[in-house]
């Protein structure tokens, strides 16, 4: 099956620091992608959609000069935080979809980032 | 509004044990897609099913199975004879021109545990 890639699984980083993560399509096309992020015991929460070559739309409240996102490939995506600080602290995942195959496709989760900030 | 409910915020049952988990939806969309993820304690999301807003039929996959009921807005997932492994929290989801060019809504899950 589709197969999503996410790195680092884990960061640990002093505050003020900024960290990217990367989420690569393995075998698919990811015309989309998506960035969530997800508090203890809490659903996910979608943080900004980007489709391949343009520029991200963030959901409401999430700031764009905080989480920067790029996908400039068909197979990779981007999330800087920048200057982290501790209450930047959760779990980032992303996921991707094929598009081009319709608006029915499943999205497909990397295994996520858990993302410490002291 | 689009909006997807798990109204079980956890439950716990015993292994071999027949459960099922809850989902109830809102949408005005005439086509939408309906899915089920998966998330063990390690984090990752898996998929586990989807299905059309115009294919009312259940789905069984071994000791899964799914009834897809648009009188009701429901999307329910049966578990037969959990087992340990069974074990994370259950996410359903909504996807449909009206969540936002298709983005995908999700519940607030709903965490099983299965003991030995």
């Amino acid at each position: 099956g589709a197969v999503v890639s996410q790195h680092p699984s884990w960061v640990i980083c002093k505050s003020g620091t900024s960290v990217k993560i990367e989420c690569r399509s393995l075998d698919f096309q990811a015309t989309t992608m998506f960035w969530y992020r997800q508090f203890p015991k809490q659903s996910l929460m979608l943080m900004a959609t980007s489709n391949e070559g343009s520029k991200a739309t963030y959901e409401q409240g999430v700031e764009k000069d905080k989480f920067l996102i790029n996908h400039a490939s068909l197979t990779l995506s981007t999330l800087t935080v920048t200057s982290a600080h501790p209450e930047d602290s959760s779990f980032y995942i992303c996921s991707a979809r094929d598009q081009s195959l319709g608006f029915n496709q499943p999205q497909h989760f990397g295994d996520g980032t858990r993302l410490s900030i002291l | 509004a689009q909006k997807v409910t798990q109204a079980q915020t956890e439950i716990s049952v015993v292994e071999k044990e027949d459960v099922t988990l809850d989902c109830v939806y809102e949408t005005r969309d005439t086509t939408y897609y309906l899915f089920w993820y998966k998330q063990p304690p390690s984090g990752e999301l898996v998929f586990l099913i989807r299905r059309n807003s115009f294919d009312e039929q259940n789905e069984i996959s071994g000791r899964y199975s799914w009834n897809f009921q648009k009188s009701t807005s429901s999307f329910n997932f049966t578990i037969t004879a959990s087992q340990v492994v069974d074990s994370a929290v259950y996410f359903c989801a909504l996807s449909g021109r009206l969540t936002g060019g298709f983005k995908t809504i999700f519940g607030a899950g709903t965490r099983l545990f299965v003991k030995a």
